[in-house]
């Protein structure tokens, strides 16, 4: 299975500050990569798909990018309902994996 | 708009079958575009994705390795629904479930509201 490596695990940010989350693939993916985001107590939402498109609707402000076997998922001014827990997930092979998620708190 | 709901029991004894169907509206399970996931999410093993089911020409299933010997994944066109059959559970398969639609087989876009499963007796 292919091992999704994210970190940090938790990040404490104020409000307007770029956040940034990586991503490590254990082999080649692509960019067969996306990025969810998940508020207590519901499901996931997509965010980015294909590890730098913009899903409809989302706001600009989030953005993703690839380098080799590492991705990058970026907050680029954190406003208050951006505070929630944040997913990678590969689908390059199945089973597909998700990363064991990063848990954002205002600062 | 697609909207997936779920349903099913809360409680499950361990050794007996889980069982949970989600129906689904805005879209049609046999799609050619489609494919439709259960996935689970516990705080000892995070987001699993445990299997899928999808339509071209012909049904497919996929299942994870981790559960292949235990689950099934059925489309009934009749009702456009899916459900996910889980047999032999143990504690360790208390979760909360979720039925989700891939896209293209791409990523998940729409998700049911989730099913806490606990399996205890």
């Amino acid at each position: 299975d292919i091992q999704m490596t994210q970190s940090p695990s938790s990040l404490s940010a104020s409000i307007g500050d770029r956040v940034t989350i990586t991503c490590q693939a254990s082999q080649d993916i692509t960019n067969y990569l996306n990025w969810y985001q998940q508020k207590p107590g519901k499901a996931p939402k997509l965010l980015i798909y294909d590890a730098s498109n913009l899903q409809t609707g989302v706001p600009s402000r989030f953005s993703g990018s690839r380098s080799g076997t590492d991705f990058t998922f970026t907050i680029s001014s954190l406003q208050p309902e951006d505070i929630a827990t944040y997913y990678c997930q590969q689908y390059d092979n199945l089973p597909y994996t998700f990363g064991q998620g990063t848990t954002l708190e205002i600062k | 708009q697609v909207q997936l709901q779920q349903s099913g029991p809360g409680l499950v004894k361990p050794s007996q079958t889980l069982s949970l169907t989600c129906v689904i509206s805005g879209d049609t399970v046999s799609s050619n575009y489609a494919a439709w996931n259960w996935i689970r999410q516990s705080p000892s093993r995070g987001l699993e994705w445990l299997g899928r089911t999808y339509y071209k020409s012909k049904w497919y299933t996929d299942y994870a390795g981790s559960v292949k010997s235990r689950i099934t994944i059925n489309a009934d066109t009749s009702k456009n629904q899916f459900s996910l059959q889980l047999n032999s559970v143990t504690p360790e398969d208390t979760a909360v479930y979720f039925c989700v639609r891939q896209q293209w087989l791409f990523y998940f876009d729409y998700w049911g509201q989730g099913t806490k499963v606990t399996v205890s007796s």
